[in-house]
């Protein structure tokens, strides 16, 4: 089963505002991270929140990690048609190198 | 600066046959994985490395072979081919067998008929 599980699958929104993106995992983790994959295309890395990390900024991006919850969110603040895509968070068990990804949410973002 | 890269990017295949899909890396990174992706399912993992000559079991090995002989690449052998395996598959390399973050190559999409 798969380690990272997002929600909502699919989000809509206007440009300019803010999408929130949720994911939660299963075993105890080292870090999460946040991926974003444009249509047809690999993903590329967004974001790492380390397990010791509460809160991570990058630019328009904010993501939180509750390690008592087993949960992460992303947060796109004054989201522009760009950021269609979509978004997976990915994690794994601490003894590994291993990277398992969530299922993804996709978010339109409408001009 | 050439990253990960995939070969082919499209392939059909009919059931039964067999074909590798390539993978190369240039940023001589110890760990390479290989993931497929089908709608709803997001991105399962196949098979990983951890460094030449090291290979391991993922998510979903079944039907799938893999071997590192170099640090550069890790190709995907598919031995007998099955409508099931119709997916996209990406490759996809990090610096090393900790935490870091990874590099995806562009995919290849399989159709198996």
């Amino acid at each position: 089963s798969q380690q990272g599980e997002e929600d909502p699958q699919a989000l809509s929104i206007q440009e300019g505002e803010n999408a929130t993106m949720n994911c939660s995992y299963k075993t105890s983790i080292n870090n999460l991270q946040w991926y974003r994959q444009n249509s047809g295309r690999g993903l590329v890395h967004l974001i790492l929140i380390r397990s010791n990390e509460r809160e991570k900024h990058s630019g328009r991006l904010r993501v939180t990690l509750d390690t008592s919850k087993k949960s992460s969110s992303l947060l796109i603040t004054a989201s522009r048609a760009a950021d269609t895509a979509s978004y997976f968070c990915a994690t794994g068990p601490s003894n590994t190198g291993k990277l398992i990804f969530g299922q993804g949410t996709t978010l339109q973002v409408k001009p | 600066n050439a990253g990960v890269t995939q070969t082919p990017k499209f392939q059909v295949l009919k059931t039964g046959q067999s074909m590798t899909l390539q993978c190369a890396q240039d940023m001589n990174h110890e760990y390479m994985s290989w993931y497929r992706q089908d709608p709803g399912m997001g991105l399962r993992l196949i098979h990983y490395s951890v460094g030449a000559g090291i290979t391991d079991q993922g998510e979903v090995p079944n039907g799938y072979n893999v071997s590192r002989s170099t640090t550069e690449d890790f190709p995907l052998r598919l031995l007998s081919a099955a409508p099931s395996q119709t997916s996209v598959y990406f490759c996809a390399s990090k610096e090393g067998t900790g935490w870091e973050k990874l590099f995806f190559g562009s995919g290849t999409q399989l159709s198996v008929l």
